[in-house]
């Protein structure tokens, strides 16, 4: 059992440079979401989605575009890259909830993406 | 916006002593989960907390919910080498079955053999 996947592992970018950072889980689960983490910042959310079809922007939206065409696959898109994103980059699955209850988020093992 | 803050930012501990992190918020929270993460790896989910002034222990880790539901708190019992690592707190929010997972900012345990 996979769980959740994340490729490529390290990425180095130029400054206006594109590329997509992908994320595919197996566990059937209907929550994914994007976080990026920065030393003394914490995770901070980036984009989220609910289930396919159905995305939404957290914390630091800006310079990022998502899309979650199946259940599976939740990739991460940077147009035009900036040094600022430079960061890890995790991304995290579990089921959706209702009530008081969360659901415990899957991680994958992180991007670490350099942008120059 | 509804940040759940967490103190300290940095800790070293001599192997052997205990260590606590606490989460505060400044609304009332519907549940608190709490991960840790390795140096070098992605955070792990440890555990979850939903009703006010509740206690859970996982071996030498005490969790515990505030009355209020507005902080929470982590406490290892004598520190041991393979406590190293980041330990966050999260919130869950959730609407009409949708879950949105925010952060803290992470306490990062060093332990001094």
């Amino acid at each position: 059992n996979a769980g959740v996947t994340q490729t490529p592992k390290f990425q180095v970018l130029k400054t206006g440079q594109s590329m997509t950072l992908q994320c595919a889980q197996d566990m059937n689960h209907e929550y994914m979401s994007w976080y990026r983490q920065d030393p003394g910042m914490g995770l901070r959310l980036i984009h989220y989605s609910v289930g396919a079809g159905i995305t939404d922007q957290g914390e630091v939206p800006n310079g990022y575009n998502v899309s979650r065409s199946t259940t599976e696959d939740f990739p991460l898109r940077l147009l035009s890259a900036a040094p600022s994103q430079t960061s890890v980059y995790f991304c995290a699955s579990s089921w959706g909830s209702t009530g008081p209850k969360g659901s415990p988020l899957h991680f994958g093992n992180g991007t670490r993406l350099t942008v120059t | 916006g509804q940040q759940v803050m967490q103190i300290p930012q940095y800790q070293h501990v001599q192997e052997g002593e205990d260590f606590t992190t606490y989460c505060n918020s400044s609304t009332t929270l519907s549940n608190i989960q709490w991960y840790k993460q390795r140096p070098g790896g992605h955070p792990v989910f440890l555990i979850q907390l939903v009703k006010s002034g509740e206690v859970k222990k996982q071996k030498r880790l005490t969790f515990q919910f505030g009355e209020a539901k507005k902080n929470s708190s982590l406490h290892i019992t004598a520190t041991q080498t393979t406590d190293v690592g980041t330990y966050f707190c999260a919130r869950a929010t959730s609407s009409g079955g949708y879950q949105k997972v925010t952060f803290g900012t992470g306490t990062k345990l060093q332990v001094i053999p």
